[in-house]
Order: structure tokens, then C-alpha cells, then sequence
């Protein structure tokens, strides 16, 4: 994706924390997305920030610093079923611009 | 609701011929996006559309590229005449946008994985 970024792979051990990163600029922000796409499926809305802060919503919880341009994905007590790529993305008037994904591989 | 629904799920063509990818948002939604996702580019969005009409096509790739939404139920990508280079998995995602700046989370259809031999 074009002005945002975030790690190609990461690791993480069943039942431990992970985070993942994601910068980004751009002029015009509205909000910041994370989605979660398994292998060929389609992707799907985990969490959304507009203002500055945490967003928890169970597992999964989401930060945003708009003055920074950074957000973070932070995934707790993780499950094998969280292997996945994650995407993040930022809106600009009602147009979303994905990063590449984040590929995190959970090992037992 | 059943989704967004697309068809057809998987579409094998040669290069020349014509392929027409089609969408049906979720009822209610007013904005309705394409986009291409392959392994080299990721997800790009190519046209969106909100209240039917077309509002950023900037990443329609050339004119072999065109999309119409005719009405709120169904809008069509259409290739013409299609290369090995547009083979992806095209998805269209749907989204209630309040206000113009307002942000929308997106509902993806399950795509259609495109070949082009």
C-alpha cells in the first residue's frame, strides 16, 4: 500500500501478546482500520480508532496517535486460530488505503 | 442479511476476452468499493461508488477497466480485453457512510479469483 506500513511477518507463541505496528501519512484522516484476512478468504473488520487512544474489544485491542501517524494491533492470549495476516488501513474521505498485511504465524 | 455476494466465485478466461465480475451490496449501504489484491500489490482499491455514482476511480488501471452501479442492489467490473496481468482475486465491499468524512467500516464480499491464461 502507498504511505502506510507495517511488518511483512511476525511470530508468536500460543497464549502470549503480540503487536503489531502500523505508520502511516497522509493529509486527510478520518480513521484508522484493522481488518483480519485468513488465507484465502476475504477480509474482515476487527477494530477501527478515530480519535487518539486505546479501543479494547476483547482479545483485541487497538491504539491511535494521530500526531504520530502510528497505530498498533495489540492481540492478547493468542489462539492458533489467529494465525492470519492483518491489515491496517486509514480512511480519507470515505477512501480506505490498505497496508500490505502483516503475516503472524501463531506456534503452540 | 446474507452478505455481500459475489459471482462469479472463480472465472478461468484467455487473454482477449471479455470477463464481467458482478456485486450485490449488503441491503441498506450506500457505498460500494472494488478492489484488486495480489501478492505483489496487496489490496488496491480500483472505483467506489456512494449513492450509485462513481466518486474515485483513480484506481481503475486503464481504460480496459470499466464499472457501473446501476442501481443500490448491483454494480458490475467489467475487462475488456482482459491480460495475464489483471489475474487477482477481486473483492467488492460494502459500507453505510453517514457523512462524507465520517469513517466507514467495510464489509467484503468473498471475492472472485480471476486467471487469465
Amino acid at each position: 500500500g502507498q504511505n502506510i506500513d507495517q511488518p511483512t511477518e511476525m511470530t508468536a507463541t500460543e497464549g502470549a501478546i503480540v503487536q503489531i505496528n502500523c505508520t502511516y501519512q497522509t493529509s486527510g484522516f478520518n480513521g484508522l482500520f484493522w481488518y483480519q484476512q485468513h488465507a484465502g478468504e476475504a477480509p474482515t473488520f476487527l477494530s477501527y480508532n478515530v480519535l487518539d487512544g486505546l479501543e479494547e474489544k476483547g482479545r483485541f485491542s487497538s491504539f491511535l496517535s494521530r500526531s504520530k501517524g502510528y497505530s498498533y494491533l495489540l492481540l492478547k492470549e493468542l489462539q492458533m486460530k489467529d494465525s492470519a495476516s492483518y491489515l491496517c488501513a486509514y480512511t480519507n474521505a470515505g477512501k480506505s488505503t490498505f497496508g500490505d498485511g502483516t503475516t503472524l504465524t501463531v506456534k503452540p | 442479511d446474507a452478505g455481500v455476494i459475489q459471482s462469479p466465485r472463480h472465472e478461468v478466461t484467455e487473454m482477449g476476452q471479455e470477463v464481467t465480475l458482478r456485486c450485490k451490496p449488503i441491503s441498506g449501504h450506500n457505498s460500494l468499493f472494488w478492489y484488486r489484491q495480489t501478492m505483489m500489490r496487496g489490496l488496491e482499491l480500483l472505483i467506489y461508488f456512494n449513492n450509485n455514482v462513481p466518486i474515485d476511480d483513480s484506481g481503475m488501471p486503464e481504460d480496459r477497466f470499466s464499472a457501473k452501479m446501476p442501481n443500490a442492489s448491483f454494480s458490475t467490473l467489467k475487462i475488456q480485453p482482459s491480460e495475464p496481468r489483471d489475474s487477482a482475486v477481486y473483492f467488492c465491499a460494502s459500507s453505510f457512510l453517514i457523512a462524507h468524512l465520517s469513517p466507514n467500516e467495510q464489509f467484503f464480499g468473498p471475492g472472485t479469483r480471476l486467471t487469465v491464461l
